[in-house]
């Protein structure tokens, strides 16, 4: 079963502090991409950052970077210098290319809250 | 500028009463995909096209259709809508190919309640 996990319903920090979302994934297939998307209270679906899986080199996005560890199937996102404008709700997505078909995997989600 | 757009944005409908959401997108993308979103679930793929001669269920495809007559727009129709039908529903377009990312450009969103 293709499936992605975020096990924190709920986070909260101060402005400006670093904080860690955590994503698990499972997946036997061998080409995939990795995703973070960002939903403000808009409820706009945001791209945050992606990650090639076959590529070794975490993806950094400004203030945005991510810890990929494929062998543990771990696609954990880092905010640095977190803003009170990063407050939203964070999916971990995964997707599939099978004979041409793009097949998208969300997580839960994660509500992230920065407090002033 | 590059967008994806649906209509209508909020939808409140009874039980039964066909409704169709429109959905297109300008970046001449051959992929194109709807998903619904429900509160601890993330989103769901109901549909997908791959280009204008196909397309194909997702996950959750029941009391939902889709046509893909031009490139552009592909609509999501609920021919007879139920209660559980009530959701947030986003539209998603997306290159294909060696060369693309295969990032989704989703539309703003679709927020339904069926009645």
């Amino acid at each position: 079963a293709q499936t992605v996990t975020q096990s924190q319903p709920e986070m909260s920090v101060q402005e400006a502090e670093t904080v860690t979302l955590s994503c698990t994934y499972d997946t036997s297939e061998n080409n995939y991409y990795l995703f973070w998307y960002k939903q403000p209270p808009s409820r706009q679906m945001i791209l945050v950052i992606r990650q090639e899986a076959y590529k070794q080199q975490n993806a950094t996005e400004n203030r945005f970077s991510v810890n990929f560890q494929k062998a543990a199937k771990s696609f954990s996102l880092k905010i640095s210098d977190s803003q009170l404008g990063d407050t939203a709700m964070y999916f971990c997505a995964f997707i599939l290319i099978i004979q041409g078909a793009q097949k998208l995997v969300f997580g839960q989600g994660t509500r992230l809250t920065i407090n002033p | 500028e590059a967008q994806v757009t649906q209509n209508p944005r909020y939808l409140i409908t009874v039980t039964g009463k066909k409704l169709t959401v429109t959905c297109s997108q300008n970046m001449n993308h051959e992929y194109m995909s709807w998903y619904r979103q429900d509160p601890g679930l993330g989103l769901r793929q109901i549909y997908y096209s791959m280009n204008v001669e196909v397309t194909d269920k997702g996950d959750v495809p029941e009391g939902y259709k889709v046509s893909r007559k031009e490139k552009r727009n592909f609509p999501l129709i609920l021919e007879s809508p139920s209660p559980n039908q009530t959701s947030l529903y986003f539209c998603a377009s997306s290159l294909t190919g060696l060369a693309s990312s295969y990032e989704q450009y989703f539309g703003p969103g679709t927020r339904l309640t069926v009645t």
